[in-house]
């Protein structure tokens, strides 16, 4: 099993430009989240898919967009990228309690 | 609103020490309390959990202390070793298929 993954590993935009960052888990979980971590602020939740076909605003949702494609992957699109969304992503998935996080290694992006 | 307070910030301990982090909550219905670990470069994993029916659950030289009448819960880290150096988070979430609400981290330094 590979877990969660994601895909870029780095990423570096121009202000204005699109991007999607991709997630995909393995582990046949109902749940998937997107998370932005920032140097003391901790990990922020951007979205979230409580199971497929639904999806949820968490406290940053501003800027960004998700779609559940189906059990497995979770995307996040950020349409117009801006210096303020430099950060560091993470994806992760749980199963239908929610209460145990499978985190992917992270998507590294750099807003210039 | 943050609905899990957690501190300090950053910690420094020597090799063999004990380390300490707190957290705080308010939200009552909370049931299931996490402790995530995370290694630079790396996303978080889930380290030890507990649940409001017992006070302290050991797991190694990890161990959760957990007061309900104060609402705060504990993570220490016996005989506290430079691999255990990375950040800390700890956690809530309530029933009914929620998210889990994180705090904001705590940076463990483990010296020699």
């Amino acid at each position: 099993n590979a877990g969660v993954t994601q895909t870029p590993k780095f990423q570096v935009l121009k202000t204005g430009q699109s991007m999607t960052l991709q997630c995909a888990q393995d582990m046949n979980h109902n749940s998937m989240y997107w998370y932005r971590q920032d140097p003391g602020m901790g990990l922020r939740l951007i979205y979230y898919s409580a199971s497929e076909g639904t999806t949820d605003k968490g406290e940053v949702p501003n800027g960004y967009n998700v779609s559940r494609l189906n059990k497995r992957e979770f995307s996040l699109r950020l349409e117009s990228a801006a210096p303020s969304q430099t950060s560091v992503y993470f994806c992760a998935s749980a199963p239908w309690d929610q209460e145990t996080q499978y985190f992917g290694p992270g998507t590294r992006l750099l807003v210039l | 609103q943050q609905q899990v307070k957690q501190s300090p910030q950053s910690l420094i301990v020597q090799k063999g020490g004990i380390s300490i982090i707190n957290c705080a909550y308010e939200n009552t219905a909370f049931d299931y309390f996490p402790w995530y670990q995370q290694f630079p470069g790396k996303g978080p994993a889930l380290l030890i959990a507990i649940r409001p029916d017992v006070s302290e659950k050991k797991e190694g030289r990890f161990t959760i202390s957990f007061n309900k009448s104060a609402k705060q819960f504990s993570l220490h880290i016996m005989d506290s070793q430079p691999g255990d150096s990375a950040t800390y988070f700890c956690a809530a979430s309530s029933p009914g298929n929620t998210p889990l609400v994180f705090g904001k981290g705590t940076r463990l330094s483990v010296i020699a």
